[in-house]
């Protein structure tokens, strides 16, 4: 079963930022958190990952509390070519092991 | 560079038939994964390849399903016979040996059973 909790889904206007929120109260000390996203009929991708730090890519910010309870994902000028579904992930790193997906959320990006 | 490839992109075949799907890999990763969505659910892991040995395999519903990644290469996934519940959309994913689990995703193959 999926060790976090995401909103089903949320709307997001073109242009502005894209915030999305992920509960992982049960995270361990060893283990990341992995946000990965799924355009309709495209196998998943990987977005960013973080262990206790904000962490920052060409694609997304990622934001974790300082407990490490729940982090966010953020894009910061969301395009209609970012409707998708993302999903947060949390996992031991460098044990190439299994990503456990849950129902995601479904973001839209209106014009 | 080239990504992650699966062939064929869309299968349809009869109850009771067999089908094989395979998965090529970024040249130079170890690990090949197999995931599967059915209709309605959620993406859910078969199993795991480091090289040509099975790491995990915990996923794989029954033995209706075997997967095989001969030389540690390419890899396939057969279903024999096939049932009407394996209808869905079979994804592979690879990643490198020390890259800790970012995991590039193929395309994926729909499967349909009728």
């Amino acid at each position: 079963d999926a060790k976090t909790t995401q909103p089903p889904s949320m709307d997001c206007a073109e242009g502005r930022a894209a915030n999305l929120p992920c509960n992982h109260s049960t995270i361990s000390g060893n283990e990341y958190v992995y946000w990965y996203r799924q355009i309709h009929s495209q196998g998943p991708q990987y977005i960013i990952h973080g262990l206790k730090n904000n962490e920052t890519n060409e694609m997304a910010s990622l934001i974790i509390t300082e407990d490490r309870k729940s982090s966010t994902l953020i894009l910061p000028h969301a395009t209609l070519r970012d409707t998708a579904v993302y999903y947060c992930i949390v996992i031991y790193y460098n044990q190439g092991g299994k990503l456990i997906f849950g129902q995601g959320t479904e973001l839209s990006v209106k014009p | 560079e080239a990504g992650v490839t699966q062939f064929p992109s869309h299968s349809v075949i009869e109850k009771g038939q067999t089908v094989t799907l395979r998965c090529d890999p970024i040249s130079g990763h170890d690990n090949l994964y197999w995931y599967r969505r059915v209709m309605g659910k959620e993406i859910k892991f078969l199993l795991h390849f480091v090289k040509e040995s099975k790491q995990d395999e915990s996923g794989m519903p029954n033995n209706r399903f075997l997967a095989e990644r001969t030389g540690g290469t390419y890899s396939t996934l057969k279903v024999q016979p096939a049932e009407l519940e394996d209808s869905g959309v079979y994804f592979c994913a690879s990643s490198q040996a020390d890259g800790g689990t970012e995991q590039y995703f193929g395309p994926g193959t729909r499967l349909t059973v009728t």
